[in-house]
C-alpha cells in the first residue's frame, strides 16, 4: 500500500508565478491536510478537505491560496502570483475517517517550494 | 505566545542516555497529544499519542501528559543514533467537527545521538 505521494517533490518559481503542488492520498483514505513548515517554524494547518469538499480553511492565507480535492485525482495547492515568503516545505496528509479522532495523520515527503 | 511551545535544541546526547523532550501549550481545550517523529527531509510520522492526562509506554518511549500544568512530556530509554531526527510535540482539541486532523505543533527539537 503506497503511502502519500505528494509531487513536485522540488519547485522553484519566479516571483509571480503560479505553483501547484499535488497529492494522491493513501488508498482508502477520504480525509486530506495541507499543511506548511516555514524555515525555523513548526508545522501550520492550513486546510481540510474531502472529497469535493472544503471542511475547513482556517489557516490559509486570505489571497493568492487556493486547494481543492476533486471527486476524481489528487488535492491540489494552488498559489498564485508567489513572493519570496511563501518559499517552504508543503505537506500534505491524509487518513481515514476512523483515525481522525486520534491526530493520527499518515504525511507525505513534502513539496519544497522555492520562490526566486 | 505560541499555543504550543517547544524549546527547538539542538539537543545532543550520548548513545544509551535517556532523553527528555518536553512542551508546553496553553489551550485548555485541547484533548489529544501526539509526538511525531521527522528525519531530515521527510514527513512527519507519528510516535504515539494519548488522551488527556496520563503515562503512555512503547518500548523504549514514554509519553506523558499533565493536563493541570499543560505539559508533555517525551522520554526515550537507550537512546540509539536512528533516534536522531527532529521531534515535533502535537495536539488537537477533541474530535468533532472541523476540529478532525486539526493539529497544532510545537516547533520542534532537533536530536541528535552520537556513538
Amino acid at each position: 500500500n503506497a503511502g502519500v505521494m505528494q509531487n513536485p517533490r522540488h519547485l522553484v518559481r519566479r516571483r509571480g508565478q503560479e505553483a501547484r503542488l499535488r497529492c494522491s492520498p493513501m488508498k482508502g483514505h477520504s480525509h486530506v491536510y495541507w499543511y506548511r513548515q516555514l524555515p525555523e517554524e513548526g508545522l501550520k494547518f492550513m486546510v481540510y478537505l474531502q472529497k469535493e469538499n472544503i471542511i475547513d480553511e482556517s489557516g490559509m492565507p486570505k489571497e493568492r491560496f487556493s486547494a481543492e480535492f476533486p471527486k476524481e485525482g489528487p488535492s491540489i495547492l494552488r498559489i498564485q502570483q508567489v513572493v519570496r515568503g511563501d518559499s517552504a516545505a508543503y505537506f500534505c496528509a491524509s487518513s481515514p475517517p476512523g483515525l481522525v479522532n486520534t491526530g493520527e495523520l499518515f504525511f507525505g515527503e513534502g513539496s519544497r517550494l522555492t520562490v526566486l | 505566545q505560541k499555543e504550543v511551545e517547544q524549546d527547538p535544541g539542538p539537543l545532543s546526547v550520548p548513545e544509551g542516555a535517556i532523553v527528555s523532550l518536553n512542551c508546553t501549550y496553553s489551550n485548555s481545550a485541547f484533548q489529544y497529544f501526539m509526538w511525531y517523529r521527522q528525519y531530515s527531509r521527510k514527513g512527519p510520522e507519528l510516535l504515539m499519542y494519548t488522551y488527556s492526562s496520563g503515562n503512555k509506554e512503547d518500548g523504549r518511549f514514554t509519553a506523558q501528559v499533565d493536563k493541570s500544568s499543560k505539559y508533555i512530556s517525551l522520554f526515550i530509554r537507550d537512546s540509539q543514533p536512528s533516534d536522531s531526527a527532529t521531534y515535533l510535540c502535537a495536539t488537537m482539541i477533541a474530535a468533532g467537527g472541523t476540529s478532525y486532523g486539526k493539529l497544532t505543533f510545537g516547533q520542534g527539537t532537533i536530536l541528535t545521538v552520537h556513538p
